[in-house]
C-alpha cells in the first residue's frame, strides 16, 4: 500500500533555508503536497506539485520531486520565526479520488 | 472567498455517546473528504463524498459514517463513543471532478471523549 516518510525534526536559524524532506511508495501518485500546521490550527495549503514535474517555485518555497527515487523536498528561503510549525508531506494515487495519505509530519523549530 | 468552515470547534463527549460534525465546503467544491488526527496514528483518511455519493473510504469501522447533502455541506458521525476516538477531525474540500485538483481543509474539530 502507500507508505509517506518524513523525518521527525528541523531545526534551522533565522535566516537561514529549511530543506524537509519526503519519501513515498506510490509509484502512481499524481499529486504530492505540502501542508504546514501550526499549533491547535488546521491545515494550511503551502504548494503541490504534478508528478510529472521535477521542480516548483512559489516565492520562497521551492518543491523538488525526484519520481525515480520517489523524494519530495520543500525548501524554505529566509526562514523566519513565523515558520515553526509541523510540515506534511501527501501524496494522492492515481486511483484515490481526492484521497491523500500523509507523511508523519516533521516539526521546525526556527531560532532567532 | 470563503474557506472550508467546521463546526463545533471544540466538543466534549462522554464514551458511549453518538456525535457529529459538519463541514460546509468552498463555494463551488463538490467532493468533502473527512480525516482524523491523532498523536499516535497522525493523520488517516475516513471517507470522501462526491455528489451526494461515497467515492472512497478508509479503514475505520462501521461506526464512523458520513453523508454529503445537494448543497455540498457534509456530516460525519461517530457513534457509541470510545475513548480512543479523542482527535481533531479535518474536513477536506476541493473541485473534485478527478483526481489532482487542490485540496483544502478547514481549522478542524476537535473532539475529547472522557
Amino acid at each position: 500500500g502507500e507508505d509517506v516518510e518524513q523525518s521527525l525534526f528541523l531545526s534551522v536559524r533565522e535566516g537561514d533555508s529549511s530543506v524537509i524532506n519526503c519519501t513515498y511508495t506510490d509509484s502512481s501518485s499524481t499529486y504530492l503536497y505540502w501542508y504546514k500546521q501550526e499549533p491547535g490550527a488546521g491545515l494550511q495549503l503551502l504548494t503541490y506539485i504534478f508528478s510529472n514535474m521535477d521542480m516548483k517555485q512559489d516565492q520562497r518555497l521551492t518543491v523538488l520531486l525526484n519520481k525515480k527515487d520517489k523524494h519530495l523536498s520543500l525548501r524554505i528561503a529566509d526562514t523566519q520565526t513565523g515558520d515553526s510549525a509541523i510540515y506534511f508531506c501527501a501524496e494522492q494515487g492515481k486511483a484515490a479520488g481526492n484521497k491523500l495519505t500523509f507523511g508523519g509530519g516533521t516539526r521546525v523549530l526556527v531560532k532567532p | 472567498k470563503a474557506g472550508v468552515t467546521q463546526t463545533p470547534r471544540y466538543l466534549i463527549k462522554t464514551r458511549g455517546q453518538q456525535v457529529t460534525l459538519s463541514c460546509s465546503p468552498i463555494s463551488g467544491h463538490r467532493s468533502v473528504s473527512w480525516y482524523q488526527q491523532t498523536p499516535g496514528q497522525g493523520l488517516q483518511f475516513l471517507f470522501e463524498y462526491f455528489s451526494e455519493t461515497q467515492r472512497n473510504k478508509g479503514n475505520f469501522p462501521g461506526r464512523f459514517s458520513g453523508r454529503q447533502f445537494s448543497n455540498s455541506r457534509s456530516e460525519m458521525n461517530v457513534s457509541t463513543l470510545e475513548l480512543g476516538d479523542s482527535a481533531l477531525y479535518l474536513c477536506a474540500s476541493s473541485s473534485g471532478t478527478y483526481t489532482g485538483n487542490t485540496i483544502y481543509f478547514g481549522e478542524g474539530s476537535w473532539l475529547t471523549v472522557v
